[in-house]
């Protein structure tokens, strides 16, 4: 069964770092893109961006670009998104999801919350 | 990028057919046979409905058709059923390994 699986909620202080991470597993994890969604409370899914963890090839999103950092490591089949200042405005659910050119499967999702 | 426009709601008896529309440019939904969509109940992660415009998932029920003309991109639900009542996001690829999501719709069985 292919699989992603993501790590726990997390709570952090705004300006502290963090990084959460998408385990695959089912499939050969280095030949398929994987991306991150962002999802604010009650709102919408926003493309954060993608990563090849064959190559580490990374495309981001204009909205997130210089604000987050997507790194993979294939060694262990897992993808990561950070931050290395956290704002209040980035409490939100984030997914990672396995890109063809639809998404799937996703992650059970990892709750963010930053507050001081 | 912007998102692309779905309405906020759509409701329908059921066993009645509702219809989610998507619309963006032809940067996006217009320019490529790569809208997904897909459905998201409350705490969930969000579940791929429709891929490549029309073709569905192994398991998806083949009351959900999808479609395009132009710069929209249309969901179809046949035959609506209360378990179907979700939120509802459509994805078009936008180029260059980028994509956008829709603003979302709530489908509501009354």
């Amino acid at each position: 069964e292919v699989q992603l699986v993501q790590s726990g909620a997390e709570v952090r202080k705004p300006g502290e770092s963090l990084k959460i991470s998408c385990k695959g597993s089912g499939y050969s994890f280095t030949s398929y893109w994987i991306a991150w969604v962002r999802q604010m409370p009650g709102k919408g899914l926003e493309w954060m961006g993608i990563i090849y963890p064959g190559d580490s090839d990374t495309i981001y999103s204009p909205a997130f670009q210089g604000h987050v950092t997507i790194s993979a490591d294939k060694s262990i089949s897992t993808a990561y998104l950070q931050w290395s200042s956290l704002r209040a405005s980035d409490t939100a659910m984030y997914y990672c999801a396995r890109r063809e050119n639809w998404f799937d499967p996703w992650g059970q999702g990892t709750l963010v919350t930053v507050s001081s | 990028q912007s998102a692309l426009t779905q309405p906020r709601s759509v409701s329908g008896s059921p066993g009645q057919s509702v219809t989610i529309s998507c619309t963006g440019t032809s940067s996006d939904v217009g320019g490529y046979n790569y809208v997904s969509w897909y459905q998201q109940h409350p705490g969930k992660a969000p579940k791929l409905m429709i891929y490549d415009v029309t073709k569905r998932p192994s398991g998806v029920p083949d009351r959900f058709s999808g479609s395009k003309s132009g710069n929209t991109a249309s969901l179809t639900i046949s035959g609506l059923r209360a378990e179907d009542e979700a939120d509802y996001y459509c994805c078009s690829y936008a180029g260059s390994y980028t994509y956008v999501f829709g603003t979302g719709t709530k489908v509501t069985a009354l």
